[in-house]
């Protein structure tokens, strides 16, 4: 089972640039989201979806912008890449948003510079 | 907003011996405590997790304690092993029940 799958796994970019980071699921859940992580910060919630067309702002959106056009995938958008959006993604995903674990992918790397 | 405090930042531990991690969190928050654990190049996986309406969670090495008075909580990893070393984070859930808070994450490590 494929569970979380967010591709790139690493990624290089020049600061302006943009880029769409990838997060597809495959257990139907409804809840869907994503996470940046810094060194000694935890996981930060950037935006999350509870389903198709419906998406909300965590607590660090400013910089991304997501889209839910399908309940599989939850892609992130970075417009003008900034050196402080160097970090760890996250996609994650759960059936609801209460008493369910959260599945994680394995994280896209990106650095800025 | 929840605010969820974890400590200690960084754990080191005899083989055998017994891992302590705690948590608070501050809004009142009912539901659901997780614990993730997280190996180095992947993302957290679900570990444990517990409902506030017991006080006590276990899993073969692993428990959870919770103390809703104090609003706070705590992993014990019983009989640690060399392949336990990850960072663990804890999470709260928010007041209204939605979307989970972590915690800044404690790395473990446990020496042979």
């Amino acid at each position: 089972n494929a569970g979380v799958t967010q591709t790139p796994k690493f990624r290089i970019l020049k600061i302006g640039q943009s880029m769409t980071l990838q997060c597809a699921q495959d257990m139907n859940h409804n809840y869907m989201y994503w996470y940046r992580q810094d060194p000694g910060m935890g996981l930060k919630l950037i935006y999350y979806s509870v389903g198709a067309g419906i998406t909300d702002k965590g607590e660090v959106p400013n910089g991304y912008n997501v889209s839910r056009s399908t309940t599989e995938d939850f892609p992130l958008r970075l417009e003008l890449a900034a050196p402080s959006q160097t970090s760890v993604y996250f996609c994650a995903s759960s059936y609801s948003n209460r008493n369910q674990p959260q599945h994680f992918g394995d994280g896209t790397r990106l650095s800025i510079l | 907003q929840q605010q969820v405090k974890q400590s200690p930042q960084s754990l080191i531990v005899q083989k055998g011996g017994i891992s302590i991690i705690n948590c608070a969190y501050e809004n009142t928050a009912f539901d659901y405590f997780p614990w993730y654990q997280q190996f180095p190049g992947k993302g957290p996986a679900l570990l444990i997790a517990i409902r506030p309406d017991v006080s006590e969670k276990k899993e073969g090495r692993f428990t959870i304690s919770f103390n809703k008075s104090a609003k706070q909580f705590s992993l014990h990893i019983m009989d640690s092993q060399p392949g336990d070393s990850a960072t663990y984070f804890c999470a709260a859930p928010g007041a209204s029940g939605s979307r989970l808070t972590f915690g800044e994450g404690t790395q473990l490590t446990v020496n042979p």
